[in-house]
């Protein structure tokens, strides 16, 4: 079964910190993987693919098939990274992206 | 500049109601999607839809409907509104293709009372 898994509920750190925010999936293929971030009162929103091997404000995320993870990182932390973060998962053609329960970000000062 | 319009911010209806939520993308996508968001449950799919007049089931269908009957509108009927389906529904759309990240709407807060 393809399954995400997010195991953190909340993490919280202060600004200038690092920031991991842990990912793993369950899938026997060869996945599609997602961040997706969603700041206070904003929509839902693309964060980066890990296709793309690109760095969004900041954030790398690379996936580890050995792990199956694909671990959100970034290595100083700012306050308005503060935000709900979705790792979701795109299987077999056909099929819609799984998503995992969210991991809540909190920066402070 | 908005991509994927969701036609009500907040709705309240009462428990037997049927209840339409509308969606609407401009982006030519031809896949589009309906999930619920849960507090600690995450986004749930309820309904998608690759194509005109398609449908599929995601994981949480019962007591859901949907209809495309055009490529742009993808519409979500809760057909007797019932308290625990009080929640956050947010729509999508992608192009064709499992590399796609998905665009989404701002989201309709429906409380069924």
């Amino acid at each position: 079964a393809q399954r995400v898994t997010q195991p953190e509920k909340l993490l919280s750190v202060f600004k200038g910190a690092p920031v991991e925010l842990k990912c793993n999936y369950s899938y026997s293929g060869s996945p599609e993987l997602f961040w997706y971030v969603q700041y206070s009162r904003q929509r839902l929103q693309l964060l980066l693919r890990h296709i793309s091997r690109e760095s969004i404000k900041g954030f790398t995320a690379d996936l580890n098939k050995g792990e199956t993870s694909f671990h959100l990182k970034k290595p100083f932390a700012q306050e308005e990274d503060s935000a709900m973060y979705y790792c979701a998962l795109s299987g077999q053609a056909g099929t819609a992206l799984i998503f995992g329960k969210g991991t809540t970000l909190s920066v402070s000062s | 500049d908005v991509k994927v319009t969701q036609s009500s911010r907040y709705l309240v209806k009462r428990t037997g109601e049927k209840v339409f939520l509308e969606c609407v993308q401009d982006m030519d996508h031809e896949n589009m999607f309906w999930y619920r968001q849960d507090p600690g449950l995450g986004l749930r799919l309820i309904y998608f839809s690759y194509d005109v007049k398609m449908k599929e089931k995601g994981d949480i269908p019962e007591g859901y409907s949907v209809s495309r009957e055009k490529k742009e509108r993808f519409s979500l009927i809760l057909e007797s509104a019932s308290t625990n389906q009080t929640s956050m529904y947010l729509c999508a759309s992608s192009l064709p293709g499992t590399a796609y990240g998905y665009t989404f709407g701002s989201g309709t807060r429906l409380t069924v009372v």
